[in-house]
């Protein structure tokens, strides 16, 4: 069985500051892995994904994730926070090619200016 | 939404009454999905769709119908069944392993 958690369901940084969200999966076949965003009253948007190419993986608005196969893990970061980036991040893993994907209970990500 | 409309965005329900959400695409993919989302939980599965006129229940799909009749649409429908229907709904579509799901705008429902 598959299952992801995601550490800390509250994240607040400064404006400027790192960006670190934990993801940490379990899987029993070679994982395809997820980030999602979301912000207030929107679906998820796709914000980076690993389907065993590079560990390191880059996504859009900045952010970069990297597969960390001994450590079961596949934290999110982001050099410096924008007030933007404030919105409440999915971590998902699949662990075949046929989509249904289960999803982490959700960090929301705090931006203080 | 790329290609996938969810409607209504909002929707009151009094209890004891059936109400469907619409999710429709024209993105010609086969696999479909239909979430539940409330606060501090996450998204769980209600129902899903892998070809038209077959579907299979998620983890949570008590409550719950769906139809697949077209290969654009699933509708779903929260009968009287579900005690606690108040919750962001949100459908979504299988675009592989490139891109991972694409979602709807979602559905509010509350019941009142």
């Amino acid at each position: 069985a598959q299952s992801v958690t995601q550490l800390g369901s509250h994240v607040s940084v400064s404006e400027g500051a790192l960006v670190l969200l934990r993801c940490n999966y379990s899987s029993s076949v070679p994982p395809y892995l997820f980030w999602y965003v979301q912000y207030p009253n929107q679906g998820l948007q796709l914000l980076l994904k690993y389907t065993s190419a590079a560990t390191l993986v880059k996504g859009i608005n900045g952010f970069e994730a990297e597969f960390k196969k001994s450590e079961t893990s596949f934290h999110l970061t982001k050099p410096s926070a924008h007030m933007s980036d404030a919105a409440e991040y999915f971590c998902a893993v699949c662990g075949n090619q046929g989509g249904k994907l289960i999803f982490g209970q959700g960090t929301e990500l705090s931006v203080k200016p | 939404d790329g290609g996938i409309t969810q409607s209504p965005k909002y929707l009151f329900r009094k209890e004891g009454q059936n109400v469907t959400l619409s999710c429709e695409q024209n993105l010609n993919h086969d696999a479909m999905y239909w979430y539940r989302q409330d606060p501090g939980q996450g998204l769980r599965l209600i129902y899903y769709s892998q070809i038209v006129n077959d579907f299979q229940k998620g983890d949570i799909a008590e409550g719950y119908s769906v139809s697949r009749e077209k290969k654009e649409s699933f509708p779903l429908t929260v009968t009287s069944a579900q005690k606690n229907p108040t919750a962001f709904y949100l459908c979504a579509i299988w675009t592989g392993l490139l891109y991972g799901y694409t979602f709807g705008s979602g559905t509010r429902l509350t019941v009142v």
